[in-house]
């Protein structure tokens, strides 16, 4: 599948602090989603996004579908230690079918 | 509401033993199926994914197989192990119909001693 660049790989930040990831592709996608994943579980969704210039936004959370459509950005605000684990963006393609393409996720890490 | 299970939980298997993995979706029908496995805590790859009972397709070769005997049970194994068999395997699943919002399980974590 094409291959996400997800940015940054890791971060520490203290609490209260906000947060922004950001996903690139080099091919252009219709779907961007964003997920976390805390330690020994599974992903979980908290944003999906269908168009180009999307602003969606789930409590504290803010994500953009980029107007190229071929990047994504997620924003924390207040950060909160209860939002540490691994973000993941995953895009589709017109030519996908059904499978999303996966960056290798932001690790994240709040002191109180 | 959706409800999404996997087991078991973990698993600890010898090499060149056999696996089956289950997964099964509660609370809606004609889902569409995913199997993945990441390593290390990072990176998900995706093996398998089904759009129908009996319609397997695969992403990558692997030591693996799926199956889909029934709408919301999906199934995977191994008929012997090797040891980069190891990893975690998470189970997924779609609406059906153009829906490409995917919703995990909780994971099961395979040891290949």
């Amino acid at each position: 599948g094409q291959q996400l660049n997800q940015s940054p790989q890791s971060m520490f930040i203290q609490e209260g602090e906000d947060v922004s990831m950001n996903c690139t592709s080099s091919s252009i996608f219709n779907t961007w989603l964003w997920y976390k994943q805390d330690p020994g579980e599974g992903p979980v969704l908290l944003i999906a996004l269908y168009k180009a210039g999307e602003l969606t936004s789930n409590g504290r959370l803010t994500a953009q579908f980029g107007i190229t459509r071929k990047d994504s950005f997620l924003n924390i605000s207040a950060s909160i230690p209860s939002d540490v684990g691994i973000y993941f963006c995953a895009g589709r393609g017109s030519n996908s079918g059904y499978a999303l393409n996966f960056g290798k996720g932001t690790s994240l890490l709040v002191t109180p | 509401s959706q409800t999404i299970h996997q087991w078991p939980a973990t698993l600890v298997q010898p090499v060149g033993s056999p696996l089956s993995l289950e997964c099964t979706v509660e609370g809606t029908s004609n889902p569409n199926l995913y199997w993945y496995r990441q390593a290390a805590g990072r990176g998900l790859q995706l093996l398998f994914y089904s759009v129908g009972i009996g319609q397997i397709s695969s992403e990558v070769p692997q030591n693996l197989s799926a199956s889909r005997p029934q709408d919301r049970q999906f199934i995977l194994s191994s008929k012997k192990l090797l040891l980069s068999d190891s990893g975690f395997y998470l189970c997924a699943w779609s609406r059906g119909g153009g829906s490409y919002e995917q919703y995990f399980g909780p994971g099961t974590r395979l040891t290949v001693t």
